[in-house]
């Protein structure tokens, strides 16, 4: 298997604009997370799926951020519109069940600046 | 609710000493407990982990982790580091029997190997 996959590795764009950032799990896993790391918060959960649907979501930080998972091998999370501290490293992990005694397996993340 | 605690920030050994990182959790009972490693620019991956009985846990890249339920701990060693092992480790906590499925992380330990 390919692992977790994520796209794209690296994204500059500007204050206001739409942010994209995609991932792909491995097949099989039922669960699927989404992390923040940034040097001043360290590692970040922002939402958190199980076969599909969205179990938590408190650590998204505002509105402007959403998250998707329309089928078990693809999830988006947008943050529109963006701004400066919305610049980090955005992590998609996948787990094969949502119960916490299961390994994640993390992406190699996408690397987000926000002019 | 579950937290993790590295007290280090950043350690410096020389290659080839022995190594010890320190982790602390809190956690009403007995928890999973987690050992990742982050190299520059990648995403994170599992060293080692530990669910139940023996508590020397060992993983991959010549680490282990004992289990030390008196002091809430569950330090990460190694007996002889190699420049290859610089890099960020992070501790991490899952809560048993949780349908939840996160799990919570420190801040990590920054690991630097002099020559």
């Amino acid at each position: 298997d390919a692992g977790v996959i994520q796209s794209p590795r690296h994204e500059v764009t500007e204050m206001g604009q739409e942010v994209t950032l995609r991932c792909k799990p491995i097949s099989g896993h039922n669960s699927l997370f989404w992390y923040r790391q940034t040097m001043m918060r360290g590692l970040e959960l922002l939402i958190y799926f199980n076969n599909n649907v969205p179990i938590d979501d408190s650590g998204m930080p505002e509105d402007r951020f959403s998250a998707k998972m329309p089928n078990a091998s693809f999830s988006t999370l947008k943050i529109q519109p963006s701004e400066p501290r919305d610049s980090a490293v955005y992590f998609c992990a996948s787990s094969p069940f949502i119960f916490s005694d299961n390994e994640q397996f993390f992406g190699p993340g996408t690397r987000l600046t926000v002019l | 609710a579950q937290s993790v605690t590295q007290p280090d920030i950043h350690i410096t050994v020389s290659e080839g000493a022995s190594l010890e990182l320190r982790c602390n959790y809190s956690y009403g009972a007995t928890p999973y407990l987690f050992w990742y490693v982050q190299s520059p620019g990648q995403g994170l991956q599992l060293l080692l982990k530990y669910f139940s009985g023996d508590t020397l846990v060992q993983g991959i890249k010549g680490f282990e982790a004992e289990f030390k339920r008196s002091q809430s701990s569950f330090n990460l060693r190694k007996p002889s580091v190699h420049w290859s092992d610089a890099a960020e480790y992070f501790c991490a906590v899952g809560a048993r029997g949780s349908t939840l499925g996160r799990l919570y992380f420190g801040r990590g330990t920054q690991l630097t190997v002099w020559p």
